[in-house]
């Protein structure tokens, strides 16, 4: 079953500035991940989160998770119209490794 | 590059017939694969998972005897619509397990499209 909800469902911002994406989920978790989809593509992993972590950086990439709150946010700093994509967050499921996405944020990013 | 490849990228058949995806672990003997299906502008929804050597296991709502799963080596696994009709456009996105990872590695997608 669906785990994860982002929000906001649509972003739309400038080059250079900040994309914030928030995901909410329901039951307790090992990690959370975030993947990015290209419009009709595969999806690319981007970074993962593991339950004991808070925050964690990769390039322009800000990984944040609350698990109190059962929620993540994913920051893209001084965003490029390459960042123009889907992001979703995935969390584990109760058993076996497949993953639970959220319907994913889909960002533009305008030059 | 790609580790996981998937043919074909897209197809479009008739309402009916059938049609097969492959799914290749291209660097990794994978004995788990995974089998998720998107509808436009959603989310990702498990399917099944495809064992090697074995039954796959479908999730709850996923007919077995609709979509077959076949895992006969560990590089390959298929996926086959069968008697497919409208409702079963979608993106169909396969990938593999790495048991050193919680990573899963992605395949491009096919786009089927039923007339």
């Amino acid at each position: 079953s669906q785990q994860g909800e982002e929000d906001p469902q649509a972003l739309s911002i400038q080059e250079g500035e900040n994309a914030t994406m928030n995901c909410s989920y329901k039951t307790s978790i090992n990690n959370l991940q975030w993947y990015r989809q290209n419009s009709g593509r595969g999806l690319v992993h981007l970074i993962l989160i593991r339950s004991n972590e808070r925050e964690k950086h990769s390039g322009r990439l800000r990984v944040t998770l609350d698990t109190s709150k059962k929620s993540s946010s994913l920051l893209i700093t001084a965003s490029r119209a390459a960042d123009t994509a889907s992001y979703f967050c995935a969390t584990d499921r109760d058993s076996g490794y497949a993953l639970n996405f959220g319907k994913g944020t889909s960002l533009l990013v305008t030059p | 590059g790609a580790v996981v490849s998937q043919h074909p990228s897209w197809v479009i058949c008739k309402s009916g017939t059938s049609v097969k995806i492959e799914c290749r672990s291209l660097d990794f003997q994978a004995t788990t694969m995974f089998w998720y299906r998107q509808f436009p502008k959603q989310s990702l929804m498990l399917m099944a998972t495809s064992n090697e050597g074995s039954k796959a296991t479908y999730e709850q709502g996923v007919e077995k005897d609709k979509f077959l799963i076949n895992h006969a080596s560990l590089t390959l696994s298929t996926l086959t619509v069968t008697s497919a009709h409208p409702e079963d456009s979608s993106f169909y996105i396969c990938s593999d397990h790495r048991g050193w990872a919680d990573t899963q590695y992605f395949g491009p997608g096919t786009r089927l499209t039923v007339l």
